[in-house]
C-alpha cells in the first residue's frame, strides 16, 4: 500500500533554528496532512494542504506541496522545546482513509 | 472537533490473554479507524468500524486476531486475541471530522510479557 518515505529520520536543531521535515508519497492525493505525537501518545493535527495549494502557513509552521514531485515539506520556525516530538505526514487518497509516513523524530536542544 | 477519551492507557499481559480497548467520542460519527503503532514505527490501519455493520480489515490482519464492535455511533471496542509479544505496540481510535482532519485518542501502550 502507499505509504509517505519521510526524511530525515531524526533531526536534533538548538533552540530557536528553523527545522525542515519532507515527506514524500507515491499515488494522487486529495491532501496531505501534518501530525505530531508526542512521547507515543494520540497524534494532533497540525496543518493541512489540498492538492491544488502549494504553501499554507500556520503560526510558526510552513507547509510546501509540490504534486509533480509527489514531494512536501513542513517547516517549524524559531523551534522552542516544546516542538520535541515525532512528525508525521499522511495522505488522503481513499474513504478517509489515513496513509502515514514513517515520521521525523525532532529534537530541540535547550 | 471531536474528544476521545481511550482506555485503558496502558496494560502489561500474559501471552495467550487477550485485552480489550475501548474508544469513546463525544459525537456521533460514522467511522471509526484503529491502529497500531509498532515500537519506533508509523502507524499502520488495522480496521474501518462502521456502526451497524462488520468491520472492514486491512491486508494482514484478520477478524480472529482482532475483533472490532461498534454498538452505536460514538463508541467502538477493538480486541487484541491470543497476545504474543510480537503484539506489544501502541493501539490508536481514530475519527475523521470533516472528512479531513483526523482526531486521535491518547494510545493504549499494551506490553505483553
Amino acid at each position: 500500500s502507499q505509504q509517505g518515505e519521510e526524511d530525515p529520520q531524526a533531526l536534533s536543531i538548538q533552540e530557536g533554528e528553523n527545522a525542515t521535515m519532507n515527506c514524500s508519497y507515491k499515488t494522487s492525493i486529495n491532501n496531505l496532512q501534518w501530525y505530531r505525537q508526542n512521547s507515543g501518545r494520540g497524534l494532533v493535527h497540525l496543518i493541512l494542504i489540498r492538492s491544488n495549494e502549494r504553501e499554507k502557513h500556520s503560526g510558526r509552521l510552513r507547509v510546501t506541496l509540490d504534486t509533480s514531485k509527489k514531494s512536501s515539506s513542513l517547516l517549524i520556525t524559531a523551534s522552542r522545546a516544546a516542538d520535541t516530538a515525532s512528525y508525521f505526514c499522511a495522505t488522503d487518497t481513499r474513504a478517509q482513509k489515513l496513509v502515514f509516513g514513517q515520521g521525523t523524530r525532532l529534537t530541540i536542544n535547550p | 472537533s471531536a474528544v476521545i477519551s481511550q482506555k485503558p492507557s496502558r496494560d502489561i499481559c500474559q501471552r495467550g490473554t487477550s485485552l480489550t480497548i475501548q474508544c469513546q467520542v463525544d459525537s456521533q460519527v460514522t467511522m471509526m479507524f484503529w491502529y497500531r503503532q509498532q515500537p519506533g514505527q508509523s502507524l499502520t490501519l488495522i480496521a474501518t468500524a462502521n456502526q451497524g455493520s462488520e468491520a472492514t480489515y486491512e491486508s494482514g490482519f484478520v477478524i480472529d486476531k482482532f475483533p472490532i464492535s461498534r454498538p452505536n455511533l460514538t463508541f467502538s471496542t477493538l480486541t487484541v486475541s491470543n497476545l504474543s509479544p510480537e503484539d506489544s505496540s501502541i493501539y490508536l481510535c481514530s475519527v475523521m471530522v470533516g472528512g479531513t482532519e483526523a482526531f486521535f485518542g491518547q494510545g493504549t501502550r499494551l506490553t505483553v510479557v
